[in-house]
């Protein structure tokens, strides 16, 4: 079964740091780009950021340039979300997920992770 | 402010059909890139629904279609079920901002 599941999220004070885990199975993992999405308590769905297969290419929203770096060990079937200089307007459930094709760097996502709850606050 | 456009809600009683709309720009849908469709239950994950436009995973009923054209494009419901009842989302990439862009997401509601 394909299956991707978050971990790391958590309280946090403005102006720290955390780092959020994605552990992937059920498929050759260094095949396929991987995303962070996030959602807002009560919001819509905002893109995060991106990762090539072999980790080369990094892609950030305007949001979270600077701030976030993505990686992924492939080896581990693992991708992270380094999340720094933490504001009230980051706090979200952030979601991990697969693009829909291998080799593709863009497309649809498919699956998803459940999510993990990230909390700005003092 | 979502870079692709859906009204915030739609209803329909059940066996009616819906239509949600998403709305873009030259830089996403109307530059060619595809549109994908996503369904979140209340508390949990987006799962998708339609991908490439008009294409359904295996498990999505065929009551569920999507279309495009110009700088839109469209998820239409037949025969709304109550269990339909949940918010969803269209899905595109955008040049200008190099990244996938949602829209800001609608809520069915099943009279």
């Amino acid at each position: 079964e394909v299956q991707l599941v978050e971990s790391g999220g958590g309280l946090v004070q403005p102006g720290g740091s955390l780092r959020l885990s994605c552990a992937a199975s059920g498929f050759t993992f260094s095949n396929y780009a991987m995303h962070w999405v996030r959602q807002a308590p009560g919001k819509g769905l905002e893109f995060v950021s991106a990762i090539s297969p072999n980790g080369d290419t990094t892609y950030f929203a305007n949001s979270v340039k600077g701030r976030f770096t993505i990686s992924r060990d492939n080896s581990k079937n693992t991708l992270y979300l380094q999340m720094g200089s933490l504001r009230a307007e980051d706090m979200a459930v952030y979601y991990c997920a697969r693009v829909g094709l291998p080799a593709a760097s863009r497309g649809w996502f498919d699956p998803w992770g459940q999510g993990t709850l990230v909390t700005v606050s003092s | 402010q979502s870079v692709l456009t859906q009204p915030p809600s739609v209803s329909g009683a059940p066996g009616q059909w819906v239509t949600i709309s998403c709305t873009g720009s030259s830089s996403n849908i109307g530059a060619g890139y595809d549109v994908h469709w996503y369904q979140q239950l209340p508390g949990t994950a987006p799962k998708l629904l339609i991908y490439g436009n008009t294409n359904r995973p295996s498990g999505v009923p065929d009551r569920f279609s999507g279309s495009k054209s110009g700088t839109s494009a469209s998820l239409a419901i037949t025969g709304l079920q109550a269990e339909d009842e949940a918010d969803y989302y269209c899905q595109s990439y955008d040049s200008r901002l190099s990244g996938s862009v949602f829209g800001g997401g609608t809520k069915l509601t099943v009279l």
